[in-house]
């Protein structure tokens, strides 16, 4: 069964930094694409970020280009998204989600970021 | 301003018919494969559709479909339990990014 465990979602300062984590299990991780999606309290989706099986590629949204970055380690079964230069807009549930060809086919539960002074 | 647009809003009766739209262009789902995500009462997403394959454990009264630009997800047979907020997806060529539409609040009357 494909499990995606996301965790480091926290209340953090405008300008403030932060690691979000995702673990993954139930598939051979190094094989997918990975993406983060967030949703923002009462909106919809929003697609952030992606990253090729072997960490060669990335795309990021406009709105979060510069200042996330998107990482992962295939021997850990890990993704990870730092955030830098975090602004209250960025308040959003993130989740982790396995890719395929039209998207994403598996999704985590999310974890909560809420910038906020 | 969402990529790809959807109604706001769809309703229906159990047992009715009720198809849902996406509109892009032919950088998005003009070019790609489309994904269809449901999401009940603000819980995490479920992917109900990717391309026109139905995930395992999604009923088969739901249905993919694509004309040129527009994409659809047919639900046959509504059930109580379908209503939920309902996402399509794609990649944008033009963007390098994936795009979500604005989501479809399905209600079951």
């Amino acid at each position: 069964e494909v499990q995606l465990v996301e965790s480091g979602g926290v209340v953090v300062q405008p300008g403030g930094s932060l690691r979000l984590s995702c673990a993954a299990s139930g598939f051979t991780f190094d094989t997918y694409t990975m993406h983060w999606v967030r949703q923002a309290p009462g909106k919809g989706l929003e697609w952030v970020a992606l990253i090729s099986w072997d960490g060669g590629v990335t795309h990021s949204a406009d709105s979060v280009k510069g200042r996330f970055t998107l990482s992962r380690d295939n021997n850990k079964n890990s993704l990870y998204l730092q955030m830098n230069s975090l602004r209250t807009e960025d308040t959003a549930l993130y989740y982790c989600t396995k890719g395929t060809n039209s998207g994403s086919d598996h999704w985590g539960q999310g974890t909560l970021v809420t910038v906020s002074s | 301003q969402s990529a790809l647009t959807q109604e706001a809003s769809v309703s229906g009766t159990v047992g009715q018919k009720v198809t849902l739209s996406c509109n892009g262009n032919s950088n998005n789902i003009g070019s790609n494969a489309v994904g269809w995500y449901q999401q009940i009462s603000n819980g995490a997403p479920k992917t109900v559709m990717f391309g026109n394959s139905l995930p395992s454990g999604i009923p088969d009264r739901l249905s993919g479909s694509k004309s040129g630009t527009t994409a659809s997800l047919t639900i046959s047979g509504l059930q109580p339990e379908d209503e939920a907020d309902y996402y399509c997806s794609t990649w944008d060529y033009s963007l390098s990014a994936q795009v979500f539409g604005g989501g479809t609040k399905l209600t079951v009357l």
